[in-house]
């Protein structure tokens, strides 16, 4: 029982270039979330997915995309990365009222 | 909308002291409230919870409740230890979690 994985671990993107964060749980769970986090800033949901099929906007969704691929596996995509995406990105999923369970995160930098 | 405030840090504090970390929240309805811990270059960990009024959660030594009249749920420790310096984070959940800013905890030996 992994839980929610992620990957890459860590990722180093020039201006414009494009990439897909993967995110895969195991849990069974409906809902999954990407947020990102930075300093001072606490964490901020972009996208979430809240039963397979269905994705919603969070906080900050501009210059991100989803795909809900199935019950398990909710992907991020930066189509044309930019300065301001340097962060560190955590994938979740949750059952309602149970709380969230997180990956470990994705730390990138975009130069 | 939902919104938490928890205490701004950092805290430093020394083995075996006191730790206490405030929330307070603002909700319609009546949400299940959280904390999570972050430790150093890891994602976040569920520390503990409580899903209705005076509802007490518990964990590793740390306790938060569910106070509806005052809408806090503030984190005590009796006696913190080098290994609980993290980040914590108070939340509350109706269909999706809002999160505090997060405190950093540093205990000193």
């Amino acid at each position: 029982n992994a839980g929610v994985t992620q990957t890459p671990k860590f990722q180093v993107l020039k201006t414009g270039q494009s990439m897909t964060l993967q995110c895969a749980q195991d849990m069974n769970h409906n809902s999954m979330y990407w947020y990102r986090q930075d300093p001072g800033m606490g964490l901020r949901l972009i996208y979430y997915s809240a039963s397979e099929g269905t994705t919603d906007k969070g906080e900050v969704p501009n210059g991100y995309n989803v795909s809900r691929l199935n019950k398990r596996e909710f992907s991020l995509r930066l189509e044309s990365a930019a300065p301001s995406q340097t962060s560190v990105y955590f994938c979740a999923s949750s059952e309602r009222g149970l709380g969230e369970f997180f990956g470990p995160g994705t730390r990138l930098t975009v130069l | 909308g939902n919104s938490v405030t928890q205490m701004e840090g950092p805290v430093t504090l020394s083995e075996e002291a006191f730790l206490t970390i405030n929330c307070t929240y603002t909700a319609t309805g009546y949400p299940s409230l959280f904390w999570y811990v972050q430790y150093p270059g890891e994602g976040l960990q569920l520390l503990l919870k409580a899903t209705k009024a005076d509802d007490k959660g518990s964990n590793k030594g740390f306790e938060a409740t569910y106070r509806k009249e005052t809408t806090s749920f503030h984190l005590e420790k009796g006696s913190v230890q080098v290994s609980d310096s993290a980040v914590y984070f108070c939340a509350l959940n109706d269909y999706k979690l809002s999160f505090g800013a997060g405190t950093t905890v540093t205990v000193r030996a």
